[in-house]
């Protein structure tokens, strides 16, 4: 079955700067890469997605990256602010033609520095 | 409703009692999935229903975990003779039908086994 793998696992930026997080997976038929953000005592919260059929996308200061070929994901944060500071988790999925599972990676702590 | 509701939202238990987490869905998503977190881990994958069907429940650890969607809207999620390994943050989400898995999550029951 499909494995995730996300790296760092903590992360600590000074405000105004990019934090990037990296994933791989495993399952070539994935097809479907959202981002959740979770905040403490939360559940998790979408952020944005990305599928197959695309190589990059934007929204606002978030941005994402997908290399199919090499099974990569990554997740940008520009001009960081303090309420970024939050766990990040990616995950990946077959369902963008039928819902699926989704599998998660192992989350990224974030912080963001004064 | 407006969100995905789970109840309770903090749930303590004997080791050995019976459980049952309720998830009521976004209305009208017909995708329903039950994750599990434990402290400091990504959302771990348990069972997710299209309709009333359990389309994959290749995630439920053993057979002391059983859950149901009879009407194709509220789920709930049953533990039998409960272990202290069972303690975990136990996630509902909800996606409105096949073709996208954008999930929404839920808060979350935080269950303690003691």
């Amino acid at each position: 079955g499909e494995n995730v793998e996300q790296h760092p696992s903590t992360l600590s930026v000074q405000e105004g700067d990019s934090a990037v997080i990296k994933c791989t997976y495993s399952d070539s038929a994935s097809n479907y890469f959202p981002w959740y953000k979770q905040e403490l005592g939360k559940g998790p919260q979408l952020i944005i997605d990305i599928r197959s059929n695309v190589g990059e996308k934007k929204d606002q200061r978030i941005a994402v990256t997908l290399n199919k070929t090499a099974k990569h994901f990554s997740l940008h944060i520009t001009e960081t602010q303090p309420e970024d500071s939050a766990v990040y988790f990616c995950a990946a999925s077959t369902g963008y033609s039928s819902a699926s599972k989704i599998i998660f990676g192992s989350g990224t702590r974030l912080s963001i520095r004064p | 409703g407006a969100g995905v509701s789970q109840t309770p939202s903090n749930k303590v238990t004997e080791k050995g009692k019976y459980v049952e987490l309720r998830c009521d869905p976004i209305s009208g998503h017909t995708a329903l999935y039950w994750y599990r977190q434990s402290l400091g881990q990504g959302p771990e994958f348990l069972i997710y229903f299209q309709g009333t069907g359990a389309a994959d429940d290749s995630g439920l650890p053993n057979d002391r975990f059983f859950a149901v969607r009879p009407e194709g809207s509220v789920s709930t999620l049953k533990i039998q003779r409960t272990e202290r390994g069972d303690s975990a943050v136990y996630l509902c989400a909800s996606s409105l039908m096949p073709g996208t898995t954008e999930a929404f999550f839920g808060q979350g029951t935080r269950l303690t086994v003691v």
